[in-house]
């Protein structure tokens, strides 16, 4: 199992543009989560699902799209992007039952 | 408001040298907490889950306990490869709080 996977990698873009960070996992997991984590913040939640189809509000979501059209994929959108989303994001999954928490390598945005 | 409080921000020890990491908490309807280690440029791994006061869970040199308002991850004997930054998170409902961590550096 690869587990969950993220690209790309490292990115950068200008302000005002778009982007989707990609997510996947190859466990079955039902419950999917997007975070971003900032120096002295803390990791914090953006939008999660619960299945396929489903998704909801975290504690930080706007400027920020989610769908989730398959157990398998969970992509972020960056609608337009700006400074402040400059930071490390991470996604994770977990088994309905379960509330370990597996999480990606990350995707480092950097927003000039 | 939903809280989560880590101490200490960082923590230096030398190797053998044992000592506990803090996590307090304020949540209403508290569903579990959770520890986590992170190394550089990596995402959080997973290693304890408690869901009520008095539980203790033990992982190798680490211990976690839970009590109503704090938890506590001990760490026994450290080695260098414990140099990690340690993370901490209470769940309510689908929701997960995540502290700043302490950032443990274990010296040889």
């Amino acid at each position: 199992n690869a587990g969950v996977t993220q690209t790309p990698k490292f990115q950068v873009l200008k302000t005002g543009q778009s982007m989707t960070l990609q997510c996947a996992q190859d466990m079955n997991h039902e419950y999917m989560s997007w975070y971003r984590q900032d120096p002295g913040m803390g990791l914090r939640l953006i939008h999660y699902s619960v299945g396929a189809g489903i998704t909801d509000q975290g504690e930080v979501p706007n400027g920020y799209n989610v769908s989730r059209s398959t157990t398998e994929d969970f992509p972020l959108r960056l609608l337009s992007a700006a400074p402040s989303q400059t930071s490390v994001y991470f996604c994770a999954s977990r088994p309905s039952g379960s509330y370990e928490q597996y999480f990606g390598p990350g995707t480092r945005l950097t927003v000039t | 408001e939903d809280q989560v409080t880590q101490s200490p921000e960082a923590l230096r020890l030398q190797e053998g040298e044992s000592s506990s990491l803090n996590c307090s908490y304020t949540v209403s309807g508290l569903r579990g907490l959770f520890w986590y280690r992170q190394d550089p440029g990596k995402g959080p791994e997973f290693l304890f889950t408690l869901y009520s006061a008095g539980e203790e869970k033990e992982k190798e040199r680490l211990k976690a306990t839970l009590t109503k308002k704090e938890s506590f991850l001990h760490i026994t004997a450290p080695k260098p490869e414990d140099s990690a930054t340690y993370l901490c998170a209470v769940q309510t409902g689908n929701q997960f709080y995540f502290g700043t961590g302490t950032s443990l550096t274990v010296i040889p």
